[in-house]
């Protein structure tokens, strides 16, 4: 069974403050996907990584593939209290394959 | 577009009572889904459809039926609702083929309370 876990769980810091997230696993997968979740809301998709080593950025986000392809992080630089919410990894293959991690739950202070 | 739809937004029930979540998309998605959301156990899926008219079991589909009568419409049922129903429940579409169908878009969630 193919698991993904996220870590840290919670994390609580000041705006301007740079922050990593992690998205690991034991089992390869063909793409991880990572989304966003602000309260009372869907998850909406930020991107999709495919191959190994590969590195994607969207503004201050940068998002990373490991090299075997069984992890993923996501970088943020200069948190704004905008980023605030809950960041979710996905895989498995797309469908109803996709198995989603726990996610990270991130408060930006003004 | 609307994207994906769901309601109701908010519903207690008392246990034993059932209800209809209602979901829908206007994407002319193939792929629907429902999950699950509970704290620290991330999305869990209940069932899913391939397309209209088809339904299959997800990861945790016991207490729930799905219809799929139309390509546009994914109704989740609960016959009779039990405490361990509580959670938010989301509704997701997306295309069939990959890679397509990696990307899920998801609807606003209804919060479902049972007591």
């Amino acid at each position: 069974t193919q698991l993904l876990e996220q870590s840290p769980q919670f994390l609580s810091i000041q705006e301007g403050e740079n922050l990593t997230v992690y998205c690991n696993s034991s089992s390869v997968f063909s793409s991880l996907q990572w989304y966003r979740q602000e309260p009372g809301e869907g998850p909406v998709l930020l991107v999709t990584v495919v191959t190994g080593g590969e590195v994607k950025k969207l503004k201050r986000l940068t998002f990373q593939f490991g090299d075997a392809r069984k992890d993923s992080s996501l970088h943020i630089t200069a948190a704004q209290p905008g980023d605030t919410g809950l960041y979710l990894c996905a895989g498995g293959g797309g469908g109803f394959k996709t198995i989603f991690g726990a996610g990270t739950r991130l408060f930006v202070k003004a | 577009n609307a994207g994906v739809t769901q309601t109701p937004k908010f519903r207690v029930l008392k246990t034993g009572q059932s209800m209809t979540l209602l979901c829908a998309q206007d994407m002319n998605h193939e792929y629907m889904y429902w999950y699950r959301q509970d704290p620290g156990m991330g999305l869990r899926l209940i069932h899913y459809s391939v397309g209209e008219g088809t339904t299959a079991k997800g990861e945790v589909p016991d207490g729930y039926n799905v219809s799929r009568l139309k390509k546009q419409n994914f109704l989740l049922g609960l016959e009779s609702a039990a405490p361990s129903q509580t959670s938010v429940y989301f509704c997701a579409s997306s295309y069939g083929s990959r890679p397509s169908r990696e990307t899920q878009y998801f609807g606003p969630g209804t919060r479902l309370l049972v007591l």
